[in-house]
């Protein structure tokens, strides 16, 4: 069975720092992965996804996360974090076949001014 | 386009009661999913709808149930309500294998 790791519970950052959050994952056969952002009061927002090629894929407002094989992780990252990214940050993985996607625990990132 | 819809957006009942949660997917897409988040417990898969027919579904007890309609309009049903599943339910759609976008949660309370 498919599982996502987020080590960290929380990431606080400096604004205008760079900001990176963590995800590991575990399936068979090549993951599908996702990064999902989700605002105080709301839905998720889709941010990015790996499927195949390039492994660092570029999304939504800014992010961009890498796909590393060898170490199974797809870690979300941004050159400098603003005051509005501060929210809770979700990573997932989907396998083959019919599987659902399986989402981490989520990582809360505040971006102090 | 129309993102994905939720009603109610909150639900208040008492325990031994059953909640009857509504989604309508975005125009097209066929595939419906239900997840439940609690409070420090992540998303959690609940259920999964494709055509018509459920694909998938997680490890919840029996009295989770629901259904997926012609128009690919879902129901999620919660029998036998327990305090504990007070919860964000939030629906979620999909082409295929693509990504999900999600409604924005019926907020289901449980006394």
């Amino acid at each position: 069975a498919q599982s996502v790791a987020q080590p960290e519970d929380q990431v606080n950052v400096a604004e205008g720092n760079p900001l990176t959050v963590k995800c590991t994952y575990s399936v068979s056969g090549n993951p599908y992965l996702f990064w999902y952002v989700q605002y105080p009061n709301r839905g998720l927002q889709f941010l990015l996804k790996y499927i195949t090629g390039d492994n660092l894929v570029k999304g939504s407002y800014g992010f961009e996360a890498e796909f590393n094989k060898s170490q199974t992780s797809f870690h979300l990252k941004k050159p400098s974090a603003l005051v509005s990214d501060s929210a809770l940050y979700f990573c997932a993985v989907r396998g083959a076949g019919n599987t659902p996607l399986v989402f981490g625990k989520g990582t809360r990132l505040s971006v102090i001014a | 386009e129309a993102g994905v819809t939720q009603s109610p957006t909150h639900l208040i009942k008492t325990r031994g009661q059953q909640a009857t949660l509504r989604c309508s997917p975005i125009s097209g897409h066929t595939s419906v999913y239900w997840y439940q988040q609690a409070l420090g417990l992540g998303l959690q898969f609940l259920l999964w709808y494709d055509e018509g027919e459920e694909r998938n579904r997680g490890n919840f007890p029996p009295r989770f149930s629901g259904r997926q309609f012609p128009n690919y309009s879902s129901e999620l049903n919660v029998n036998a309500l327990e305090l504990e599943d007070s919860a964000l339910y939030l629906c979620a759609s999909s082409l295929a294998t693509g990504a999900l976008s999600f409604g924005p949660g019926t907020r289901l309370t449980v006394t």
